[in-house]
């Protein structure tokens, strides 16, 4: 089943911060982050597994609820170069094919 | 070189024609997916392959079959054309790790656009 993303779109100005929500109705294994630049294929952000892990990597960081079966994307100080869609990923178990949500689409503006 | 390629990049044909979509990678994973994107639908998974022997229909798999030829291809066909399968199409390849430290972290081909006309 596929997992609900929040919100669908943003846009930002150079230097703001922005949160971007996946929940799932299922429990989950991992959590996954993609990003997605128009034209080009999604790059690998994260991953997250159970157990409530916080991950980042540069100014982007990620947090897993496992109980709430959600995880939250952070993007502090956003850059030109963050304007892309978002995907999150969601797998229910070690092993078992992921599902993509429906993306979330970031634009950020000088 | 990249590690997923995808050939072609663009294709326009005709309703009712028979397509064939290739994907080759140098990754060394056995695992194997197709995926369809359309605008504000996301990825949609098409077919998956776990190894050589091993392919499973996912979300969207009507209309589309694949073959498996080694670790290292995976080709997908169109057996009969039709415009609402205009999209883009993307490879991916993953490894799912060892547990419980599993990545499955998928690396996307360029992908292909195709335009049924």
């Amino acid at each position: 089943q596929q997992p609900v993303q929040s919100p669908q779109a943003v846009i930002l100005r150079e230097g703001e911060d922005a949160v971007i929500n996946c929940s799932s109705s299922k429990a989950l294994y991992s959590v996954h982050w993609y990003r997605q630049k128009h034209g080009e294929a999604p790059v690998f952000l994260m991953i997250l597994l159970k157990g409530g892990e916080q991950k980042g990597h540069e100014k982007i960081s990620a947090s897993f609820n496992e109980k709430k079966q959600q995880s939250s994307l952070y993007l502090t100080a956003s850059q030109l170069s963050y304007s892309g869609t978002y995907f999150c990923g969601t797998s229910p178990e070690y092993g078992q094919n992921f599902v993509f949500g429906p993306g979330t689409r970031l634009s950020v503006l000088p | 070189d990249a590690d997923v390629t995808q050939t072609p990049r663009n294709r326009i044909t005709k309703t009712g024609k028979r397509i064939m979509l290739e994907c080759s990678q140098t990754k060394g994973h056995d695992r194997m997916y197709w995926y369809r994107q359309d605008p504000g639908l996301g990825l949609r998974l098409i077919y998956y392959s776990f190894d050589v022997k091993d392919i499973n229909k996912g979300e969207i798999s009507d209309g589309y079959s694949v073959s498996r030829q080694a670790q290292a291809k995976f080709s997908l066909s169109l057996e009969s054309a039709i415009p609402n399968q205009t999209a883009l199409y993307f490879c991916a390849t993953s490894d799912p790790g060892v547990k419980p430290f599993s990545t499955d972290t998928q690396y996307f081909g360029p992908g292909t656009r195709l335009t049924v006309l």
